[in-house]
């Protein structure tokens, strides 16, 4: 099946620690996208990337940071620098081009403790 | 900063009856999507508007676009309680393919 997945589902971390948020997808698709959801709220973007080995910041990046070696890998490291991470975190990836949809991971929850 | 705004925030509707969510934008776009998301999930793409586009249609669902307001609306027609979920706008007023999403209405199908 194509699809697009995100591990873990949830992730406990301490204060002080970076962790890793996995994002794998089969779709052949050139550009992927990390976003944070914050409780009742939409989906603002943290990084994305269009192609191999190339990424941008987007609106709320302090804090985090991604890679892009393999197009079917974007994953994101949420480092201690990150003043309020807990949040729903999404992984997207989409066609290139305009007017294409992005296909959604089912999300990884972080909770600090 | 937000491009979407959705209207209403929450809505709550009996079953079998029609189901009307509002978005505005601000800056001119190329194409507007609406979004669902399930409690808890990842979202799922509904339909996508194009700028040149006044209204579409996908089974129970119906969108219009007017770019001289800005705004567009999402109609489910004959709700049902798997309806329940939030939906988001988002538009491409972005740029470099990303999309501006709103903060949704939440939606819920009272049987």
């Amino acid at each position: 099946d194509g699809g697009i997945t995100q591990s873990p589902k949830y992730l406990f971390r301490k204060e002080g620690q970076n962790v890793t948020l996995s994002c794998e997808q089969n779709l052949n698709h050139d550009a992927m996208y990390w976003y944070r959801q914050d409780p009742g709220q939409g989906l603002r973007l943290i990084y994305y990337s269009q192609i191999v080995n190339d990424f941008q910041k987007g609106d709320i990046a302090e804090g985090y940071s991604v890679s892009r070696e393999k197009k079917e890998s974007f994953p994101l490291t949420v480092t201690s620098a990150q003043k309020n991470p807990t949040a729903f975190y999404l992984c997207a990836s989409s066609g290139q081009g305009a007017n294409n949809e992005q296909f959604f991971g089912p999300g990884t929850r972080l909770t600090v403790l | 900063s937000q491009q979407g705004e959705e209207d209403p925030q929450a809505l709550s509707i009996q079953e079998g009856e029609n189901a009307t969510m509002n978005c505005s934008y601000k800056t001119s776009i190329n194409n507007l999507q609406w979004y669902r998301q399930n409690s808890g999930r990842g979202l799922v793409h509904l339909i996508l508007i194009r700028s040149n586009e006044r209204e579409k249609h996908s089974g129970r669902l119906r969108v219009t676009l007017d770019t001289s307001k800005k705004s567009s609306s999402l109609l489910i027609t004959a709700s049902r309680a798997a309806d329940t979920a939030s939906y988001f706008c988002a538009t491409d007023a972005g740029g470099a393919q990303k999309l501006v999403f709103g903060q949704g209405t939440r939606l819920t199908i009272n049987p």
